[in-house]
């Protein structure tokens, strides 16, 4: 039983597309999270959701535009891709604030 | 923003031997914890300190939430060559959002048979 499940496991796509990562918890857990893993494996937090509300955004462009239906989901659309965008992409979830969190596998986003 | 400093970087070991690893910062953090990520996978929870001088072990792992409440370390007794792989020290500081927690740049842990 997967508890944070990211599909897709890759992703390869041209600069300018637009594409969509999601994710979904099964823990039931109220907060959830996105974050991006570059090259050198440093992990940094884009954004942060409880109950479906957004409470940081990490100065992260507008072209990312996070949205969770119900707080099981959340999904991240990224417009206008460039070529910085390529990175490991994680979802995580937590029971609430100040919790420990939980990672999906990670989607890989390759830019050409 | 807050930094998280991880040390070592690297460490390249033979199986059997004990591995220390630890994360140092400016700030007090009210909250560590330590992850394992393996290729292809997302971090993986090991250990969570919850207490200023608390330590907790995870079967051969040992963690410590540091008095001043701006350190932790992690010990691994008796390495075997599965614990190849990234561990990142990660905490919440007590200044800044419990929705937001900040990771160590990793330490990549090489385990010789």
């Amino acid at each position: 039983d997967t508890a944070v499940s990211q599909t897709p496991k890759y992703l390869v796509t041209q600069m300018g597309n637009d594409k969509s990562i999601k994710c979904e918890q099964n823990l039931g857990h109220d907060t959830m999270y996105w974050y991006k893993q570059d090259s050198k494996k440093f992990l940094k937090i884009m954004f942060s959701y409880n109950n479906k509300e957004l409470i940081i955004n990490e100065t992260v462009p507008n072209r990312f535009s996070p949205k969770s239906p119900d707080k099981a989901h959340l999904n991240l659309h990224i417009n206008s891709l460039e070529l910085g965008d390529s990175a490991v992409y994680f979802c995580a979830s937590s029971p609430g604030a100040g919790q420990p969190q939980h990672f999906g596998d990670g989607t890989r986003l390759s830019i050409l | 923003g807050q930094q998280l400093n991880q040390s070592p970087q690297s460490m390249f070991i033979q199986e059997g031997e004990d591995v220390s690893m630890n994360c140092t910062s400016s700030s007090i953090f009210n909250t560590w914890l330590w992850y394992k990520q393996d290729p292809g996978e997302g971090p993986v929870l090991l250990i969570a300190l919850y207490k200023a001088g608390e330590l907790t072990s995870n079967g051969r792992l040992t963690a410590q939430f540091g008095i001043t409440r701006k350190d932790s370390f992690l010990n691994i007794s008796a390495s075997i060559p599965s614990d190849v792989g990234i561990y990142f020290c990660a905490g919440y500081n007590s200044g800044g959002s419990n929705y937001k927690l900040t990771f160590g740049k990793g330490t990549l842990l090489t385990v010789n048979p």
